[in-house]
């Protein structure tokens, strides 16, 4: 298994809530990514890493926010979340670009 | 745009048996990585193979190979000698501009 987690594994919450999604690596890899993947289907990258400090989002429209202060850490935050944000969030890793990315166990967010 | 196309939303097989997982990809660029990636259930999603563009050899590891043809933009995984632990959701994806492009996904039942 890779060296990245993520927590919490499921999450319910009401409308309205500010939650942030912990995502973790000690595997030392500069890129980072978010993607969002409803159930049995295709992932949608929705912000990257390129490294500490670098941002950016990505296709899928998201409300969401990221933040990258250190380079083993890359979180996501929802202001205030709503129903429509009911999904899986996957976390993932590579060295470089064209690398393989390691994934996380993602996150399971139910909101009420 | 690039596009990542799975036509094949569930198949099953025994144990065992031979199967073969299509993928079509639409890319503009001119060196680009190809990738299959497996999620099984409740489980992290996990690399299977990774065939770089230019290379025409195609990729093997172990039981899974891959059937690329670069003309026909065409990117298939054949998993020989199936096991029940290959039971699973297979993801197409294409690299192109540092950012991965995902099909829509293979459910692959693997029958004892």
């Amino acid at each position: 298994e890779a060296d990245i987690y993520q927590t919490p594994r499921y999450l319910v919450i009401g409308t309205g809530k500010k939650i942030t999604l912990e995502c973790s690596q000690t595997m030392g890899h500069d890129k980072m990514y978010w993607y969002q993947q409803d159930p049995g289907m295709e992932l949608h990258l929705i912000h990257y890493s390129y490294g500490v400090n670098s941002t950016e989002k990505g296709d899928l429209s998201s409300e969401s926010t990221v933040s990258r202060i250190r380079t083993e850490h890359f979180p996501l935050t929802l202001e205030s979340a709503r129903p429509s944000h009911t999904s899986q969030y996957l976390c993932a890793s590579s060295q470089r670009g064209w690398d393989e990315q390691y994934f996380g166990p993602g996150t399971r967010l139910t909101v009420t | 745009a690039q596009t990542v196309t799975q036509s094949q939303p569930e198949m099953s097989v025994q144990e065992a048996e031979t199967v073969t997982l299509s993928c079509t990809y639409d890319t503009s660029e001119n060196n680009y990585y190809l990738f299959w990636y497996k999620q099984p259930p409740s489980r992290q999603m996990i690399l299977v193979i990774r065939q770089e563009a230019y290379k025409q050899q195609n990729a093997t590891e172990n039981r899974f190979s891959v059937n690329f043809q670069k003309a026909a933009k065409s990117f298939s995984l054949k998993i020989s000698d199936s096991q029940l632990g290959d039971t699973a959701m297979y993801f197409c994806a294409s690299l192109g501009n540092y950012q991965l492009i995902w099909g829509a996904g293979t459910k692959l039942i693997i029958k004892p």
